[in-house]
């Protein structure tokens, strides 16, 4: 079982459609950031969220961070081909260094 | 300002060799981790070093160790290959210190994509 459950696992839509991946846990986070991973790179950071209730805005991507900072959503709007990817959340297991885990992922594919 | 370079790219491998990986950080990195991500367990931490010095280790056998040299790059090693150990092995560096942790972003290198027949 992982610490950082993540859903859908896959994700197939048309462009201009709206869509939500969830990253949710019972563990409480100081934070949590989003990454973008495409085939043949490494994942890149999107966001990070460190309060309760926060809502960042990155164009079309919403990022929301669960009053209780036990999980996350990734909204994005009027998808496009290039949103294609990986998208990953992923939290510091402590404050002393870069030890991250991730969720296993979402999969998203955009049809034009 | 060069990225996060990892070498080589693709590595083939037979089980029971060992192997090596290269990462050269950020310039002004001083912590590197080592991660290992397949289709069935996604990303996993290996380890982190930090000015020379492990800081924290993941939950992988002690085939799987590193380095760091007092340059910041690291190296990764892993002896007695198994089949499970065919992945992409992603190195990341940050500052790893001193600054706020919105800041503090680990910057991923594109990977040593490894297999072992």
């Amino acid at each position: 079982t992982q610490l950082l459950e993540q859903s859908p696992q896959f994700l197939s839509i048309q462009e201009g459609e709206n869509l939500t991946v969830y990253c949710n846990s019972s563990s409480v986070f100081s934070s949590l950031q989003w990454y973008r991973q495409e085939p043949g790179e490494g994942p890149v950071l999107l966001v990070t969220v460190v309060t309760g209730g926060e809502v960042k805005k990155l164009k079309r991507l919403t990022f929301q961070f669960g009053d209780a900072r036990k999980d996350s959503s990734l909204h994005i709007t009027a998808a496009q081909p290039g949103d294609t990817g990986l998208y990953l959340c992923a939290a510091l297991l402590n404050n002393a260094g870069n030890m991250l885990t991730f969720g296993g992922g979402t999969r998203l594919m955009v049809k034009p | 300002k060069a990225g996060v370079t990892q070498t080589p790219r693709y590595l083939i491998k037979t089980r029971g060799q060992q192997v090596t990986l290269s990462c050269s950080p950020i310039s002004g990195h001083r912590s590197v981790s080592w991660y290992q991500q397949t289709p069935g367990q996604g990303l996993q931490f290996l380890f982190e070093y930090f000015s020379e010095t492990q800081r924290n280790k993941g939950n992988f056998p002690g085939r799987f160790s590193g380095r760091q040299f007092s340059n910041s790059r690291s190296e990764m090693n892993v002896s007695t290959l198994e089949l499970g150990d065919s992945a992409l092995y992603l190195c990341a560096s940050s500052l790893g210190q001193g600054v706020a942790l919105t800041k503090n972003i680990q910057y991923f290198g594109a990977g040593t994509r490894l297999s072992v027949l």
